[in-house]
């Protein structure tokens, strides 16, 4: 199977700026999570989506918004781009089984804003 | 804050020596997975490590999980150069996909 991709792979926007940023999953992984990972805060989640619904969000503020499609491939957004938000985003499909995850992380995409 | 704690941060050894790297946690787990991840690219899962087992081995890879400690070791055996990258515990503590991340160890392996 082919595995998680993300588009793009690098961005540079400007402060104020929107962004969006896409995910599809591996075939048949119904839930797409998404990661935001810097070098001060590390790796936090943002939240993650099944079945086109909302099942857990992070401590990130609104400017952050995600949705999810039929076909289970998820789009987050970010909205008023600021300096802080440059990081590696990282996107993640699962396939739950037996009450335990095993997530596969797609590449990442990199913003960068200036 | 981050659920883990790892160490150490950084760990350089020559090839065909072993390397452990240590997490820790705060709270109850469901599960603790060990994830690599290359220069800043995506993560790879390792091994997942159930809170009822103790032990767990894949290939060089070794985990253990002792949870009246809230701790887990990563022990990869024999170490190649390609072994060189960062490596990250991560617990499932309300079950589903919410992981939380360890501050990673950065693994050096010299040839």
């Amino acid at each position: 199977k082919a595995g998680v991709t993300q588009t793009p792979r690098y961005l540079i926007k400007t402060r104020g700026q929107q962004v969006t940023l896409s995910c599809s999953p591996i075939s048949g992984h119904r839930s797409v999570s998404w990661y935001q990972q810097t070098p001060g805060q590390g790796l936090q989640f943002l939240f993650e989506y099944f079945s086109e619904t909302q099942r857990n969000k992070g401590n990130f503020p609104g400017r952050f918004s995600g949705r999810q499609f039929s076909n289970s491939r998820s789009e987050m957004n970010v909205s008023t781009l600021e300096l802080g938000d440059s990081a590696l985003y990282l996107c993640a499909s699962s396939l739950e089984q037996g009450g335990w995850v095993t997530q596969y992380f797609g590449p990442g995409t990199r913003l960068l804003v200036l | 804050s981050q659920q883990g704690e790892e160490d150490p941060q950084a760990l350089s050894i020559q090839e065909g020596e072993n390397a452990t790297m240590n997490c820790s946690y705060k709270t109850s787990i469901n599960n603790l997975q060990w994830y690599r991840q290359n220069s800043g690219r995506g993560l790879v899962h390792l091994i997942l490590i159930r809170s009822n087992e103790r032990e767990k081995h894949s290939g060089r890879l070794r985990v253990t999980l002792d949870t009246s400690k809230k701790s887990s070791s990563l022990l990869i055996t024999a170490s190649r150069a390609a072994d060189t990258a960062s490596y990250f515990c991560a617990t499932d503590v309300q079950g589903g996909s919410r992981l939380t991340f360890g501050e990673g160890t950065q693994l050096t392996v010299n040839p």
